[in-house]
Order: structure tokens, then C-alpha cells, then sequence
């Protein structure tokens, strides 16, 4: 059964369009998290969330928006697609509130390939 | 704010050599963790290792260890012996008390047969 899981694990799609990617934890965190990584395979930090709390990446283009609909799902929405948003993205989660003092245990990944 | 940086982007090695990945980081918190995470070809994120500040005692599981000095602001981590089946990316992390995961820019280790 796997900790933390991540739907699609490979997206292509056109500029300009929206896609959603999904993630699941089954290992009642508190605090869930996107990372993106680039070609350069750079880890940075997108959104954390905890309890309706989400602190965001002042970096983050506004068209990249997480929704939790409870605690043990953080979904990626973005928006208008561009080229560079083309990344592998990780979401992860850890235990207890923002501030990751333990383990952050990853999701197998998505790729998002944006023609 | 957090800083980590892991200044060899690539390290080649021979299988059964010894390789130090280095990890420097930079903080103003007395309470601080650091991790380092493997990312093998297949790019999942593997966690190996967390240390928090006020314990310095090195660490050795298998053939990992890890060096951690606060005097340096280091946590190197040594791999004994490579094996083929250790190539991968490895980062390093650290978080604070209040603070997100900020990684380094990870170390592609290859170890060829």
C-alpha cells in the first residue's frame, strides 16, 4: 500500500491548458507538500499545507493553485500551461505542523511534459 | 534564511572506491535538521538519513556514514566501498523549526563496474 501517491505519473498537454495532478496519503500527516523539480533536477518548494493553512512560495506564478479537499489529499492545479512548467513535481508529507522537522515521505513523482 | 550547497555537481568513481559527498549549510536557528535524500535513475526520493542539531554523534549504517560538524556547518555523507547499485543523485536538506525542506542542488554520483 503505498504512503504517498500521485496521479498521472507522466501528463503531455498542450500550452495553455489546465491540468490537475492529484496526490493521496494514507499515513495521517498533518502537513503535505509540492515540490518542483526542473531539468537541472533543482528540488524547490512549492506549497505546504496544514490544517487549511497553506503557505506558499512567493515564486509560485499564481496560476499554479493546490486544493485539499481533507486532510489526506493535496491536489496541483495549474492553469494556462506554459512551456517551462515542464517538471517533475513531488508531492510529499511529513508529521506535525509546517516546518518539516521529520521525514518528508515523496510521492513516486509526476512528469508534465508541456508542446 | 536556510541555505544548503552541495558544490560537487558530479563525482565519477570506480566500483569498490570510497566517495565523501559533501554538504555545507548555512542557518541562524540553533534548532535545525538535515537529511540527505538518494534519488536513484528511476527518480523516486529516498530518504537515508535525519540528524538534528544538538546531536552530533556520527552515524554509520552499513556502508553509509555520515559526518556532521557544527563547527564547519557540514554533513558530509561517505559511501564505503561503492557499488554500481549506489549511482544516483544525492541531496542533501535541511529544514528548521518553523521553516520548509530547502534542499541542495544534489551530487550526481556514477560508480562504474
Amino acid at each position: 500500500d503505498t504512503a504517498v501517491s500521485q496521479t498521472p505519473k507522466y501528463l503531455v498537454t498542450q500550452m495553455g491548458n489546465d491540468k490537475s495532478i492529484k496526490c493521496e496519503q494514507n499515513l495521517g500527516h498533518d502537513t503535505m507538500y509540492w515540490y518542483k523539480q526542473d531539468s537541472k533536477k533543482f528540488l524547490k518548494i512549492m506549497f505546504s499545507y496544514n490544517n487549511k493553512e497553506l503557505i506558499i512560495n512567493e515564486t509560485v506564478p499564481n496560476r499554479f493553485s493546490p486544493k485539499s479537499p481533507d486532510k489526506a489529499h493535496l491536489n496541483l492545479h495549474i492553469n494556462s500551461l506554459e512551456l517551462g512548467d515542464s517538471a517533475v513535481y513531488f508531492c510529499a508529507s511529513s508529521q506535525g505542523p509546517q516546518g518539516a522537522t521529520g521525514e518528508l515521505f515523496f510521492g513516486e513523482g509526476s512528469r508534465l511534459t508541456v508542446l | 534564511a536556510q541555505k544548503v550547497t552541495q558544490a560537487q555537481t558530479e563525482i565519477s568513481v570506480v566500483e569498490k572506491e570510497d566517495v565523501t559527498l559533501d554538504c555545507v549549510y548555512e542557518t541562524r536557528d540553533t534548532t535545525y535538521y538535515l537529511f540527505w535524500y538518494k534519488q536513484p535513475p528511476s527518480g523516486e526520493l529516498v530518504f537515508l538519513i535525519r540528524r538534528n542539531s544538538f546531536d552530533e554523534q556520527n552515524e554509520i549504517s552499513g556502508r553509509y556514514s555520515w559526518n556532521f560538524q557544527k563547527s564547519t556547518s557540514s554533513f558530509n555523507f561517505t559511501i564505503t566501498a561503492s557499488q554500481v547499485v549506489d549511482s544516483a543523485v544525492y541531496f542533501c536538506a535541511l529544514s528548521e523549526a518553523h521553516n520548509d525542506m530547502r534542499f541542495g542542488a544534489g551530487t550526481r554520483l556514477t560508480v562504474k563496474p
